[in-house]
């Protein structure tokens, strides 16, 4: 079945530790995305990327970085985990950056202690 | 800052009564889409509107534009318990990607 995998679909990290959370799309879509979602502050986008090769910065984009480096894989990496990145992480793509709908990958819970 | 804010940010209604919510924006838009999340869930698009359109509709979705007042309206009609879930809207301006507003929680009571 077409559509976003996300891995893994939690985890519990250390503070000051590196990770890498994981987003593989198989619909050739152009644009990936992620956001982060907070209760009660929707969600916020990351990075963004509207092909492969480019990446560009979000609304939130301190302590994290991606790479495009083919049409499929957008990893999101933090690079030493702070507590205040507990959040629930979510990966998207489109067919193309505008007036097309997003598709979304179930899910990252992240909990940093 | 948020660019879309659904109002109410709770809703609790009946089996078979009407739903609505709000969106309201705050700079020029290209489109707003509205999504619906299940508990723990990935987001699932509902709908799509052009800034051009003034009202769409899709099965038991109403949605409807306003441009000059920069607001849209989701109208779900006769809710079933299934459509317990919370209802985001989001706005595409041309820059970066889809804004998102921080949702209306819909409960449907059997």
């Amino acid at each position: 079945i077409a559509g976003i995998t996300q891995a893994p679909t939690s985890q519990i990290l250390a503070a000051g530790r590196r990770m890498t959370l994981r987003c593989t799309q198989d619909m050739r879509h152009n644009a990936m995305y992620w956001y982060r979602q907070d209760l009660g502050l929707g969600l916020r986008l990351i990075h963004y990327s509207n092909t492969a090769g480019t990446t560009g910065k979000g609304e939130v984009p301190d302590g994290y970085s991606v790479s495009r480096a083919n049409t499929d894989d957008f990893p999101l990496t933090l690079a030493s985990a702070v507590p205040s990145q507990t959040s629930v992480y979510f990966c998207a793509s489109s067919k193309d950056r505008l007036n097309t709908e997003a598709f979304f990958g179930q899910g990252t819970r992240l909990t940093v202690v | 800052s948020q660019q879309g804010e659904e109002d109410p940010q709770a809703l609790s209604i009946q089996e078979g009564e009407n739903a609505t919510m709000n969106c309201s924006y705050k700079t020029s838009i290209n489109n707003l889409q509205w999504y619906r999340q299940n508990s723990g869930r990935g987001l699932v698009h509902l709908i799509l509107i052009r800034s051009n359109e003034r009202e769409k509709h899709s099965g038991r979705l109403r949605v409807t534009l306003d441009t000059s007042k920069k607001s849209s309206s989701l109208l779900i009609t006769a809710s079933r318990a299934a459509d317990t879930a919370s209802y985001f809207c989001a706005t595409e301006t041309g820059r970066r990607a889809l804004t998102f507003g921080s949702g209306t929680r819909l409960q449907v009571q059997p």
